[in-house]
């Protein structure tokens, strides 16, 4: 069963940056793996900020953005806002009954 | 706007089952892929289900194979999850989620539905 592994949770400070990364159990991470990332505020359902590694979606602020790092995906926030407080979950694909694993989730401060 | 919307849960007893619905509008429900993802009580999302335009092709997670059924009704602009055999770590959030296939990617509209399963 394949594991998605992030960040149990990072601090930032306003106007910061901070990158979140994703990591796989099966081994590096690729466009292949067509990766996701979410924002989840408390009782909220997910909103969809980056797909496909590093294309925005029409609503997402380009504060954000999406690339490879070092076999892992990674979402980076430039210029953090306040709002920006919140879970932050990726998604890979692997395709068949396996198709999608979000990755564990990282708990975003903004302190 | 683009809206797709549980509903149906509620607490049921270990053992017993359960039909989730999801209705969508604001787009041309046929043409999208759909899922389920479920989110357990302060925990992360896990996708659980898959279900194709026309509802031929279905994949379904190690969790639920077996006794999660999901299936589709373009004319009603619904999705369904009918859940047996339910389970206390089948207590969640379920959301559904709309994509299609190489060129848009899983988004969520609207509100899940929280489904408790306990005695």
């Amino acid at each position: 069963q394949t594991v998605v592994t992030q960040e149990p949770s990072l601090t930032v400070s306003p106007g910061g940056t901070v990158t979140l990364t994703c990591a796989s159990s099966t081994g590096a991470v690729t466009s292949g793996n067509y990766p996701n990332w979410f924002q989840q505020s408390p009782g909220q359902a997910p909103r969809a900020l980056i797909y496909t590694t590093n294309i925005r979606h029409s609503w997402t602020p380009a504060r954000f953005s999406g690339s490879l790092l070092g076999g892992k995906a990674a979402l980076t926030l430039s210029g953090v806002q306040p709002e920006d407080e919140a879970d932050y979950y990726c998604q890979l694909y692997f395709g068949g009954d396996q198709r999608y694993v979000f990755g564990s989730g990282t708990r975003l401060t903004v302190l | 706007e683009v809206q797709l919307v549980a509903s149906g849960g509620g607490l049921v007893q270990p053992g017993g089952s359960l039909r989730l619905s999801c209705t969508g509008s604001g787009f041309t429900f046929s043409t999208y892929e759909l899922n389920w993802v479920r989110q357990a009580p302060g925990k992360g999302l896990e996708w659980i289900s898959h279900i194709s335009t026309n509802g031929g092709s279905i994949f379904n997670a190690d969790s639920v194979r077996g006794r999660f059924t999901i299936s589709r009704d373009n004319a009603k602009s619904s999705l369904y999850l009918q859940m047996d055999s339910l389970r206390a770590e089948d207590t969640a959030t379920y959301y559904c989620g709309r994509e299609i296939t190489g060129t848009e990617p899983l988004t969520f509209w609207g509100r899940g539905t929280l489904v408790t399963v306990s005695s």
